[in-house]
C-alpha cells in the first residue's frame, strides 16, 4: 500500500452521534494534512500536523471537531454530536519534508441523517 | 471574493481538442501551485506542482503560472475520453504551514 489510506471509505450516522475518520499516510511523509469537500463550499482545509510540531487547528469549524497524530503517523479526525451540515467527503492527504507536495487518499464520505 | 476563482464549467470538448483549463487569484503569497485531477468517488491526484512563475511541460500537460497576473493555466493536448473528470487548481504560501487553498473545480467531458 504506497499511498494514502483512508477509513471507513463511507460513513452514516444519526445526527448527534460522535463519529471518528481514520488515516493512515504515505510512509515516511511527516506532513499530514485534513480537508473537507462539500458541494457548495469546494475543498477546504481544516487541520495540519507536521513532525512533533503544534498542529495547526485554524481551518476547524467549530469545538465539536478534533484530531490527533500518534507517533507521527496514524492521524484521527473526531467529530462530536454530528451535524446535518457536517456531511462531506473528508480528505486525508500527506507530504515529505520541504517542500514536497501533497498526495490525497480517496476520503471518507460521510453522511448525517 | 474567494482567494481562488476557478470557472466551474462544465466544459465538453471533443476528443484530440486542446483543453485550456485557468485559475485567478488574489494572494500574492501564494508561492506554489499545483494542479489535481479528480474523478467520481476519489480523492484528487496530482498532476503538475510548480513553484513560482514559468511553464512546466509533462506529457500531454503543460502547466502555466504568472504571478504577475496571479493566473494559473493548465492545457491538454490530444485530449481523451479518459481525461474526463474534475480539474482541480490549488496552490499554498509555505510562509503558511504549506496549507492548500483550492479552486472550486473544472468538471471536464471529452466526448469520442
Amino acid at each position: 500500500g504506497a499511498g494514502v489510506s483512508q477509513s471507513p471509505s463511507n460513513k452514516v450516522t444519526e445526527k448527534g452521534k460522535d463519529v471518528e475518520l481514520r488515516c493512515d499516510p504515505i510512509s515516511g511523509h511527516t506532513a499530514l494534512y485534513w480537508y473537507r469537500q462539500s458541494l457548495g463550499q469546494g475543498l477546504e482545509f481544516l487541520i495540519y500536523f507536521q513532525g512533533n510540531s503544534a498542529p495547526d487547528k485554524s481551518g476547524l469549524p467549530s469545538d465539536r471537531f478534533s484530531a490527533e497524530r500518534t507517533g507521527g503517523s496514524v492521524s484521527t479526525l473526531t467529530i462530536q454530536r454530528t451535524q446535518q451540515e457536517d456531511s462531506a467527503v473528508y480528505l486525508c492527504a500527506s507530504s515529505g519534508q520541504g517542500n514536497q507536495p501533497q498526495h490525497f487518499g480517496d476520503g471518507t464520505r460521510l453522511s448525517i441523517l | 471574493q474567494k482567494e481562488v476563482e476557478q470557472d466551474p464549467g462544465p466544459l465538453s470538448v471533443p476528443e484530440g481538442a486542446i483543453v485550456s483549463l485557468n485559475c485567478t487569484y488574489s494572494n500574492s503569497a501564494f508561492q506554489y501551485f499545483m494542479w489535481y485531477r479528480q474523478y467520481s468517488r476519489k480523492g484528487p491526484e496530482l498532476l503538475m506542482y510548480t513553484y513560482s512563475s514559468g511553464n512546466k511541460e509533462d506529457g500531454r500537460f503543460t502547466a502555466q503560472v504568472d504571478k504577475s497576473s496571479k493566473y494559473i493555466s493548465l492545457f491538454i493536448r490530444d485530449s481523451q475520453p479518459s481525461d474526463s473528470a474534475t480539474y482541480l487548481c490549488a496552490m499554498s504560501d509555505h510562509n503558511q504551514g504549506g496549507k492548500l487553498i483550492f479552486g472550486q473545480g473544472t468538471e471536464l467531458s471529452v466526448k469520442p
